[in-house]
């Protein structure tokens, strides 16, 4: 069975924290991506990477950074959580051909206080 | 550019009737369409995707979807409904002038009464 794991379901941060939101997937995909959620704007693209130590801005990168030094894992930071960032952060991956869909984690709800 | 749509927030049927959840789109290619479904507390579900051919695509849990180029719609369906079809459903497109990039729609949440 595929797999997509988050690190932690729940957190909750200070303003102003450095905060590290893993994820690993065990199915060998090229594309990784990171999603937040927020209700009735959908998921937005964060950021996302095509292979390994590549990376390239989504829809809404400011406040954020990521780091993929391997295959299976794609980190997304934020650099210094805001109260404005608290939301629902999904990690995705899929393979590098057009055609395929996305295996989801089950997410991270993070509340930055 | 790219963009996706689902016209309504909410969708409430009776279980046992048939359902839809409507999605319509816009891409400067040939689109690849998705549809996901999301229960609560998780990460999101594929359903079925549209690629080509066949205008009627069949899914996971007896769900499918019409792909229709002249209106720019892929409608999910269910010829009956079930209270455990309770969810929120998201549409996506993605297209090759879009590059990696999916689209999500801002989703659907269905109710289904018993």
């Amino acid at each position: 069975d595929v797999k997509v794991t988050q690190s932690s379901r729940y957190l909750v941060k200070r303003t102003g924290e450095k905060v590290f939101l893993e994820c690993v997937q065990d199915m060998d995909h090229e594309n990784m991506f990171w999603y937040r959620q927020d209700p009735g704007l959908g998921l937005r693209l964060i950021y996302f990477s095509y292979d390994v130590k590549m990376k390239e801005k989504g829809d809404i990168p400011e406040g954020y950074s990521v780091s993929r030094e391997k295959k299976e894992r794609f980190s997304l930071i934020l650099e210094s959580a805001s109260t404005n960032q608290t939301s629902m952060y999904l990690c995705a991956s899929r393979l590098g051909d057009m055609n395929t869909e996305a295996f989801f984690g089950q997410g991270t709800r993070l509340t930055v206080v | 550019a790219q963009s996706v749509a689902q016209p309504e927030d909410q969708v409430n049927v009776a279980e046992g009737n048939p359902l839809t959840v409507k999605c319509t789109y816009s891409v400067s290619g040939n689109p690849y369409l998705f549809w996901y479904v999301q229960y609560p507390n998780r990460g999101l579900q594929f359903l079925l995707k549209y690629i080509t051919g066949d205008n009627l695509v069949k899914g996971s849990y007896g769900f499918e979807a019409e792909f229709n180029k002249s209106q720019t719609s892929f409608h999910l369906k269910k010829p009956s409904a079930l209270v455990s079809d309770s969810a929120l459903y998201f549409c996506a497109v993605r297209d090759e002038g879009g590059g990696f990039k999916t689209i999500f729609g801002a989703g659907t949440r269905l109710f289904v009464k018993a």
